[in-house]
């Protein structure tokens, strides 16, 4: 049972240049959502998904679009990276029911922006 | 509004030592709250949780906290560290937020566990 899978693991970008992450899980969870982690700042919220076909914005999405195109997947763009967007990127997942917000995290995607 | 604070960015014990990490929270309901954990270039693991009952949460790995409403605390503790505890532990706190809950993260402290 693989989890939640997140592509690629590492990526070196200049700026300006565009790029997808995707997001795997294979638990059949409806909630899916992006994070970035900076240090000392913890992990911030990017945009979720409580759906296929459904998205919404986090507290930190500008610069950000996302798809939910298959409830298994979720995909993460930058279209202009810039260097403020060097961060470790965490996708995560939880089952509809899961009311108390208890998530299940991938391995993480380490971005650079140059 | 609610949020997490993690008091200490690095914290440093010796092995066989009490652990003690803190966080406090602030909200408007009672809350729903986690302890995380994170080893070097991994993900996130689910250490614990509180949502309702027993305010003396027990985890893995040894770990407990306990959820001290007059305190709005969630301080996680061990009583012996051991060498494999040394990671980053997040505090976090779940969030009603468009009718689905989110968690919002504090911003972590590092367990140096030395030998």
């Amino acid at each position: 049972n693989a989890g939640v899978t997140q592509t690629p693991k590492f990526r070196v970008l200049k700026t300006g240049q565009s790029m997808t992450l995707l997001c795997a899980q294979d638990m059949n969870h409806e909630y899916m959502y992006w994070y970035r982690q900076d240090p000392g700042m913890g992990l911030r919220l990017i945009h979720y998904s409580v759906g296929e076909g459904t998205t919404a914005k986090g507290e930190v999405p500008d610069g950000y679009n996302v798809s939910r195109l298959k409830k298994q997947n979720f995909l993460l763009g930058l279209e202009s990276a810039a260097p403020s967007q060097t961060s470790v990127y965490f996708c995560a997942s939880r089952k509809q029911g899961a009311n108390t917000g208890e998530l299940f995290f991938g391995e993480g995607s380490r971005l650079t922006v140059l | 509004a609610q949020s997490v604070t993690q008091l200490g960015s690095h914290v440093s014990v010796s092995e066989g030592a009490l652990v003690l990490l803190r966080c406090n929270y602030s909200s408007s309901v009672p809350p729903y709250l986690f302890w995380y954990v994170q080893y070097p270039n991994q993900g996130l693991q689910l250490l614990l949780k509180y949502t309702t009952g027993a305010t003396l949460v027990k985890g893995i790995n040894g770990f407990e906290a306990e959820f001290k409403k007059s305190e709005t605390s969630f301080h996680l503790t061990k009583p012996s560290a051991h060498m494999s505890d040394a990671a980053e532990y997040f505090c976090a706190v779940s969030l009603m937020m468009d009718s689905s809950y989110k968690l919002i993260f504090g911003s972590g402290t590092r367990l140096l566990v030395r030998p």
